[in-house]
């Protein structure tokens, strides 16, 4: 079992709709979360830090965490075509707690 | 504010030849990681050096070697290059409780 899984994708989201990126992680221990995106060719960029459980929004991007089901995903409202990209899942802690561990990426394609 | 800056940018190598990726960081971070990234198989740490004087395997470290210079640098070398090593290497730095920020990354073919 990997440590941070993502479904790949490709996801494809009209514009102007709700884009919902899934995450799940083994370590129970777990203490931080990440979602980075990354256009083509370039390097991730972090978007969103989530700590504690519940939701936590920045302008149009809305993480959620549930330690419980050791689940994160992350909302994107009123998508744009400039979200296509790669969103990289990434946790740190418990047995990881000086390094992060990335998801292998969901590929999002939003549609005009 | 640069940031994290690596290079080269690019760099093609023949198989057995060896080379250093070079990376600084000036936000006077403790942490520092190198990631490479192949397709499918997303970011997959190296090395990383959690603060100056220590450093520490990844999920991948054979073929390589590091050198945390002072804390600003931390290097990676390749003793002999081997085609397997073709990737996007990826350096990176953060504050202690917060997520990386990236170095924009050295393509690099070995044939």
């Amino acid at each position: 079992q990997k440590e941070v899984e993502q479904n790949s994708g490709p996801l494809s989201v009209p514009e102007g709709a709700i884009a919902s990126l899934n995450c799940t992680y083994s370590d129970r221990g777990s203490q931080s979360f990440f979602w980075y995106r990354q256009y083509s060719g370039k390097s991730p960029e972090l978007i969103m830090s989530i700590y504690s459980n519940g939701d936590k929004e920045d302008g149009r991007f809305t993480a959620q965490l549930n330690k419980a089901s050791q689940y994160v995903s992350l909302l994107i409202r009123d998508s744009q075509p400039s979200d296509s990209a790669t969103y990289l899942c990434a946790v740190r802690g418990g047995s990881s707690a000086s390094k992060i561990i990335f998801g292998s990426g969901t590929r999002l394609s939003i549609r005009p | 504010n640069a940031g994290v800056t690596q290079t080269p940018k690019f760099q093609v190598l023949k198989t057995g030849q060896s080379m250093t990726l070079q990376c600084a960081q000036d936000m006077n971070h403790n942490s520092m990681y190198w990631y490479r990234q192949d397709p499918g198989m997303g970011l997959r740490l190296i090395y990383y050096s959690a603060s100056e004087g220590t450093t520490d395997k990844g999920e991948v470290p054979n073929g390589y070697n590091v050198s945390r210079l002072n804390k600003r640098e931390f290097s990676l070398r390749l003793e002999s290059a081997a085609p397997s090593q073709t990737s996007v290497y990826f350096c990176a730095s953060r504050p202690d409780d917060y997520g990386y920020t990236f170095g924009s990354g050295t393509r690099l073919t070995v044939v």
